[in-house]
């Protein structure tokens, strides 16, 4: 596709409830990345995948988040029994294979635990 | 106008000024820079990046300057318009393909 694309773009959910977020990088991209953004605030790096190694998921906050690559290019972020504090907006990004390459992002996903 | 990082968050200028935005990164071993522009309920857009084997760089309308010395980067942009009124982020990345934002600056553009 011609960009990074995102979905749901907006979720509410109640606390206690696991959530799906899904993302497409744009196409070729081998690198895909999930960050958190909370109200006001930078980028939180959660995890990275790149081709079929192993996903840095050092970022990742609890056991509650987890994500997984299916075929090296959807990529879905999981938030098990969600918590107020998980309320973020959730960005994909997608990069070409190489290092020094330009990350660029989703429109993101605004999700609201109540 | 001047904005100092971290500490002084939002940045406002009239439109036609010069912007000044600036960003200190914590890591000496950051090779690899890059300015992001976020406008409100998008996600972030690349502007500019820079290698650290290189101290100055300019696009259209914007110049990073990197000074490695001091770990500082700035974002100039000139002539400053109503539509670049954002948050601009700059991140580093450090190692591996991580890359590692700051908390970046609210630019105001008034009319």
């Amino acid at each position: 596709g011609a960009g990074v694309s995102q979905s749901p773009s907006n979720k509410v959910t109640e606390k206690g409830k696991d959530v799906e977020l899904r993302c497409d990088p744009i196409s070729g991209h081998t690198a895909l990345y999930w960050y958190r953004q909370s109200l006001g605030q930078g980028l939180e790096f959660l995890i990275y995948f790149q081709g079929n190694s192993a996903p840095d998921k050092s970022g990742l906050p609890s056991d509650r988040f987890s994500a997984e690559r299916t075929g090296g290019s959807v990529s879905t972020l999981t938030i098990q029994r969600t918590q107020q504090e998980d309320s973020a907006v959730y960005l994909c990004a997608s990069s070409l294979e190489k290092r020094q390459e330009t990350q660029y992002f989703g429109p993101g996903t605004r999700l609201l635990v109540l | 106008g001047e904005s100092v990082g971290l500490h002084l968050p939002t940045l406002s200028v009239q439109e036609g000024d010069n912007s000044i935005i600036n960003c200190a990164y914590s890591n000496s071993a950051s090779d690899y820079f890059i300015w992001y522009k976020q406008e409100s309920g998008k996600g972030p857009q690349f502007i500019i990046d820079i290698r650290s084997n290189m101290d100055k760089r300019q696009g259209q309308r914007v110049t990073v300057l990197l000074n490695k010395t001091v770990k500082h980067l700035s974002l100039q942009i000139a002539a400053t318009q109503p539509g670049d009124s954002a948050v601009y982020f700059c991140a580093e990345l450090e190692g591996g393909s991580r890359l590692t934002f700051g908390e970046g600056t609210q630019l105001t553009v008034n009319p």
